[in-house]
């Protein structure tokens, strides 16, 4: 009965290959959000998906390409992979954009490229 | 830029401390303020603050915003190992859920 699911939990790759990450929730929200925490523990958004429609898209390399197939789901695809994108991926949601809604985070996904 | 701060870093405690957590901001369109407790994995919200002066509490934690002086603080009274976390503050600004988070506070409480 997992609210937000997120796989995998873990991600070790190489550098220069391509990855996705797969978030779901079942708790009928409408918006879906990306993050990325890093070593030092800042958590920055990176997209925001709202009924399946991109709201928010922050200053983020067009490596990473979100994808979201319904409102449940919001895919995060990554091609040629950098030392650099070796963080905590954060999938969340909420009931809505309205910024009355609180957001309800995933486990987070480790991604280490080496 | 929107900007979060949070003070301090750092926090040992012992058992039955009180702790009081400190969040300031500077935001063009103001919204909401949020706390957020990370444990292991993912953030678990704590607070949303919208008004000034009006205290929300759960339990022994309790936060209390101030939109004059662009601040907020969490309490918490007679700490638990239990509450040894990162406690992320947070601010939501614009029309949409554009949420930017602190450099968090990690608190640990030793018995």
């Amino acid at each position: 009965d997992t609210a937000v699911s997120q796989t995998p939990k873990y991600l070790v790759t190489q550098m220069g290959n391509d990855k996705s990450i797969k978030c779901e929730q079942n708790l009928g929200h409408d918006t879906m959000y990306w993050y990325k925490q890093d070593s030092k523990k800042f958590l920055k958004i990176m997209f925001s998906y709202n009924n399946k429609e991109l709201i928010i898209n922050e200053t983020v390399p067009n490596r990473f390409s979100p994808k979201s197939p319904d409102k449940a789901h919001l895919n995060l695809h990554i091609n040629s992979l950098e030392l650099g994108d070796s963080a905590v991926y954060f999938c969340a949601s909420s009931l809505g954009i309205d910024t009355s809604y609180e957001q309800y985070f995933g486990p987070g996904t480790r991604l280490t490229v080496t | 830029e929107d900007k979060v701060v949070q003070s301090p870093l750092s926090l040992v405690v012992h058992e039955g401390d009180t702790v009081t957590l400190n969040c300031s901001y500077e935001v063009t369109n103001f919204r909401s303020l949020l706390w957020y407790k990370q444990e292991k994995k993912a953030p678990t919200f704590l607070f949303m603050l919208t008004s000034s002066g009006i205290e929300k509490k759960s339990g022994r934690l309790s936060s209390i915003l101030d939109k004059k002086e662009l601040f907020s603080i969490l309490n918490i009274t007679a700490t638990q190992t239990g509450d040894s976390a990162i406690y992320l503050c947070a601010m939501n600004s614009g029309g949409y859920q554009k949420v930017t988070f602190g450099t968090g506070t990690k608190l640990q409480v030793i018995p």
